[in-house]
C-alpha cells in the first residue's frame, strides 16, 4: 500500500493553469476510475474537488479539472488564484478493496 | 446541516489504548461507508479504515491491520475506532470522512498524541 507518487510542490503566477500529476499502477489509478481530488488549506480539514476521474461536485469552480492517463491522473487548475494556495492530494481505490492517497503537493501562487 | 463531529483524542502512552467517536447529524448514516483517515504532523494524508453502511464490509491499511478495530452504530448515528497497541507513529490528526470512492464530508478532526 505505497502513497501513490505526487510532485511535493508546483507553483504558478495568478491567471497561470498548473497540473498535479497521481502517478500510480495498474492495480490502482490504472485499474479503476475512482479516482477523487481534496484540497487542504493549513489548519483545516480536506475538501473534495474532483471524483471518479474528472467529475465536479456542485460548488466547486470549475477553474479545477481532473483526468486520468493510465497509471497517471491529473488536477489541471486555471485561472490560478490567490486563494488555491493550498496542500492537494490524490486518492485511489486500490485491487486489494483498500484506499490509498498521495504524497500530497503544496501549490503555491507566485 | 450535514456535520462530522470526532470527539476521545488525547494523550497515550506507547502500547496503550483510545477509542475514538465520530457522531454524525444532518444526513442519513445508515446510507453511507464510513472511514477513518489519519495525519501526523507535517505529513500528508493517510487513509486508515473503511465500513460499509451495513458493517458487512470492512477494510484497513496494512499499518494499522490487527491492531485498530472500525465499528459503527447506525442506531445512534456514531462511528468508531477502537485503537489498541499505539505506538509513536500513531500520532495524528484522525479525521472520520463519509463516503466510499469518495470521501465527501469530513470532520475537523481529532488529536492523538503517544508519548510517554
Amino acid at each position: 500500500q505505497s502513497a501513490l507518487t505526487q510532485p511535493a510542490s508546483v507553483s504558478g503566477s495568478p491567471g497561470q493553469s498548473i497540473t498535479i500529476s497521481c502517478t500510480g499502477s495498474s492495480s490502482d489509478v490504472g485499474g479503476y476510475n475512482y479516482v477523487s481530488w481534496y484540497q487542504q488549506h493549513p489548519g483545516k480539514a480536506p475538501k473534495f474537488m474532483i471524483y471518479d476521474v474528472s467529475k465536479r461536485p456542485s460548488g466547486v469552480s470549475n477553474r479545477f479539472s481532473g483526468s486520468k492517463s493510465g497509471n497517471t491522473a491529473s488536477l489541471t487548475i486555471s485561472g490560478l488564484q490567490a486563494e488555491d494556495e493550498a496542500d492537494y492530494y490524490c486518492r485511489s481505490y486500490t485491487s486489494s478493496n483498500t484506499y490509498v492517497f498521495g504524497t500530497g503537493t503544496k501549490v503555491t501562487v507566485l | 446541516e450535514v456535520q462530522l463531529v470526532e470527539s476521545g483524542g488525547g494523550l497515550v502512552q506507547p502500547g496503550g489504548s483510545l477509542r475514538l467517536s465520530c457522531a454524525a447529524s444532518g444526513f442519513t448514516f445508515t446510507d453511507y461507508g464510513m472511514n477513518w483517515v489519519r495525519q501526523a504532523p507535517g505529513k500528508g494524508l493517510e487513509w486508515i479504515s473503511y465500513i460499509r453502511y451495513d458493517s458487512t464490509t470492512i477494510s484497513y491499511a496494512d499499518s494499522v491491520k490487527g491492531r485498530f478495530t472500525i465499528s459503527r452504530d447506525n442506531a445512534e448515528n456514531s462511528l468508531y475506532l477502537l485503537m489498541n497497541s499505539l505506538r509513536a507513529e500513531d500520532t495524528a490528526v484522525y479525521y472520520c470522512a463519509r463516503g466510499k470512492f469518495t470521501l465527501d464530508v469530513w470532520g475537523q478532526g481529532t488529536t492523538v498524541t503517544v508519548s510517554s
